[in-house]
Formats: C-alpha cells, sequence, structure tokens
C-alpha cells in the first residue's frame, strides 16, 4: 500500500465551482502535512501547510483528521489559474524527516 | 537569489551511458534531497542526504549512486543508464530536514534514455 494516497482525478470543474481533494496516509506517526502545487512540467511549489486545527489562506482551507488519517485541500471560488495538479506531501519519521508525496490530483477549471 | 540550482535541464542518453546531475543550493540547508517523476505518478524519492556527510537511500535507489560534497552539491549519477530512468528528476532542500519544513525544488532535469 502506498504510503500517502491521492484520487488522481481529473477533476473537471467550472468557473466558480467550489472543489475538494482528499489524501490519506498509512503512518500514523506521520509529522507533518502539506499542499504542494505543480503546473506542467514545473517544479512543485508549496501551496500551504496543514495545521491540525485546519487553516485557511483566502480561497483555500485545508484540514487534517489524524484519526482517520487524511487531510483535505478545499479551492473556494474556482478560477482558471488553480488549473493544476495539487500534490500532498506527509513527512514521515525515520533516521530523519522523510517528505513523501502522493500521485498528484490533476484539477481543470473551465470557462 | 538562485535558491536550488539544477544542470542539466534536458538530457539525452543510449542505454549504457553514465551521467551525473548537479544540484546546488544557496541557502545553507542541511537537508537536500532526489526525486523522480513519471507520467501521472508523485515525486518518488530516489535518494536523502540529511546533513553534509551523510546519503540514505530512498524508495526507488537502485541503478542510482549520489555524493554530497559539501553542503551545497548533492549530485545524483547514473552509472549505466536504463530506459526505465527516462523520467524527470527534481532536486530539492530543505533547512534542517526537521519535519515542518517546505522543500525548495530545482527546476527539474527531462531525462530521455534510449
Amino acid at each position: 500500500r502506498k504510503e500517502v494516497e491521492q484520487d488522481p482525478g481529473p477533476f473537471n470543474v467550472p468557473e466558480g465551482a467550489t472543489v475538494a481533494f482528499n489524501c490519506t496516509y498509512s503512518n500514523s506517526a506521520s509529522q507533518s502535512f502539506f499542499w504542494y502545487r505543480q503546473d506542467c512540467r514545473k517544479e512543485p511549489k508549496l501551496l500551504m501547510s496543514v495545521y491540525s486545527s485546519g487553516n485557511e489562506d483566502g480561497r483555500f482551507t485545508a484540514q487534517l483528521n489524524r484519526a482517520s488519517q487524511y487531510i483535505s485541500l478545499l479551492i473556494r471560488d474556482s478560477k482558471l489559474s488553480d488549473s493544476a495538479t495539487y500534490l500532498c506531501v506527509v513527512t514521515i519519521p525515520g533516521g530523519s524527516y522523510i517528505p513523501t508525496f502522493g500521485r498528484g490530483t490533476s484539477l481543470i477549471v473551465h470557462p | 537569489n538562485a535558491g536550488v540550482t539544477q544542470t542539466p535541464k534536458f538530457q539525452v542518453l543510449k542505454t549504457g551511458q553514465s551521467m551525473t546531475l548537479q544540484c546546488a543550493q544557496d541557502m545553507n540547508h542541511n537537508s537536500m534531497y532526489w526525486y523522480r517523476q513519471d507520467p501521472g505518478m508523485g515525486l518518488r524519492l530516489i535518494y536523502y542526504s540529511a546533513s553534509e556527510g551523510t546519503t540514505d537511500k530512498g524508495e526507488v535507489p537502485n541503478g542510482y549512486n549520489v555524493s554530497r560534497l559539501n553542503k551545497r552539491e548533492f549530485s545524483l549519477r547514473l552509472e549505466s543508464a536504463a530506459p526505465s530512468q527516462t523520467s524527470v528528476y527534481f532536486c530539492a532542500s530543505s533547512g534542517q530536514g526537521s519535519a515542518n519544513e517546505k522543500l525548495f525544488f530545482g527546476s527539474g532535469t527531462q531525462l530521455s534514455v534510449l
């Protein structure tokens, strides 16, 4: 079983829609959680960290459920520019903390 | 403000050839990583270095070697390239390698092995 699982999508939504992505992780000792955004053929860039109490950054809201071992990302009022792949990242303890990526969820926002 | 510099951007190899991907960061980071990304896949860790002088295997280390030359530089070597190593390679770094630090990425290397 992969350590970090995501629905690959694609999610195809109209502008202005609200869309939510989920990500599950298998290691209950996982320490930290992030969402990265990746545009086609470019390097991933941090979108937001995910905190236990949930956190919001403009139109983006991230939630963490440690008991069920999943994190979520909610995007409100989708823009064309939100079209990208969203990567769930979980930091897994080992000798060091290893950032481990899910496969990514593709979002396409259309006019 | 260069951040993470990765070279080359593109490379085509024949099966059996060798090459080294170079990565350097100017942020005084301790931890550095090499990932590969295949179509429809997330990033898979090849090797990482938690600090200067140490390296460890990640999820997919077979066919690769690494060198942490100094604190700034972390290179990835393919000794005998195979078509299965056709991929996009990303180098990344983070400050102390602690749990809640963000990763800074290079712009990637598109490698094709024929």
